[in-house]
């Protein structure tokens, strides 16, 4: 059954670049599409994007000029960063599998605080 | 985007009781392309039901799906203790993809 582990630091200053890293295991990461989802707090999920893995991706409007996902598939991982990040980035970051568009697998997520 | 409003926030129930989780759409979910998760503290979500009424492998069948359109509907027929958590709706028919706000199912 495949597992993802999101990684990365807890803490990024504003105005920095969010970095977060997706491990896969017990699976291929060369296919599916992969997805990253954040909440912030007292909020609802967000969708962020997702990337299959020839490269494509597709991107949420609302964060599409500040994020880039990229996947590895020799290390079966995939990666997040958010350029200029505010205190409204703060958020639990998960990292999915998708089968077609649709979630399956998730990691546990990562809590990722913007400050100074 | 299509926008997702689950009712109520928070269901209060006892062990062996019915459970109904509602869910209704802005506008239409294309192909009904309507899921239903499971989250409790410190764990992942869980996939229960996709396409409005397929449950994932594995799932008990006290849970189901239904509806379509942009009303849709999550059953637990007997609640077990393991079922008090956090579920969402969330729609992947077209991008954006959006997640209903949760509705909590709390012992009563």
């Amino acid at each position: 059954q495949v597992q993802l582990q999101e990684s990365g630091p807890g803490l990024v200053k504003p105005s920095e670049t969010l970095s977060l890293t997706c491990a896969v295991s017990g699976g291929s990461i060369s296919s599916n599409y992969w997805s990253w989802i954040r909440q912030p707090p007292g909020k609802r999920l967000e969708w962020i994007g997702n990337i299959y893995n020839s490269g494509s991706t597709n991107y949420n409007p609302s964060l599409k000029s500040r994020v880039t996902i990229s996947i590895d598939t020799s290390k079966n991982q995939f990666s997040l960063k958010v350029n200029s990040v505010t205190a409204a980035d703060t958020a639990v970051y998960y990292c999915a599998r998708s089968s077609g568009w649709l979630p399956d697998s998730w990691g546990q997520g990562t809590l990722v605080t913007v400050s100074s | 985007e299509i926008v997702l409003t689950q009712s109520p926030g928070t269901l209060s129930l006892s062990p062996g009781e019915r459970a109904t989780l509602s869910c209704r759409a802005s506008q239409s979910v294309s192909s009904n392309y309507l899921a239903w998760y499971q989250r409790k503290p410190g764990q992942a979500p869980r996939l229960l039901i996709y396409g409005a009424s397929s449950r994932v492998t594995g799932i008990p069948d006290r849970f189901s799906g239904s509806g379509s359109g942009t009303d849709f509907t999550l059953t637990i027929s007997r609640l077990e203790p393991e079922d008090f958590a956090v579920y969402y709706c969330q729609q992947y028919g077209s991008s954006p993809l959006t997640f209903g706000g949760g509705t909590k199912v709390e012992i009563k």
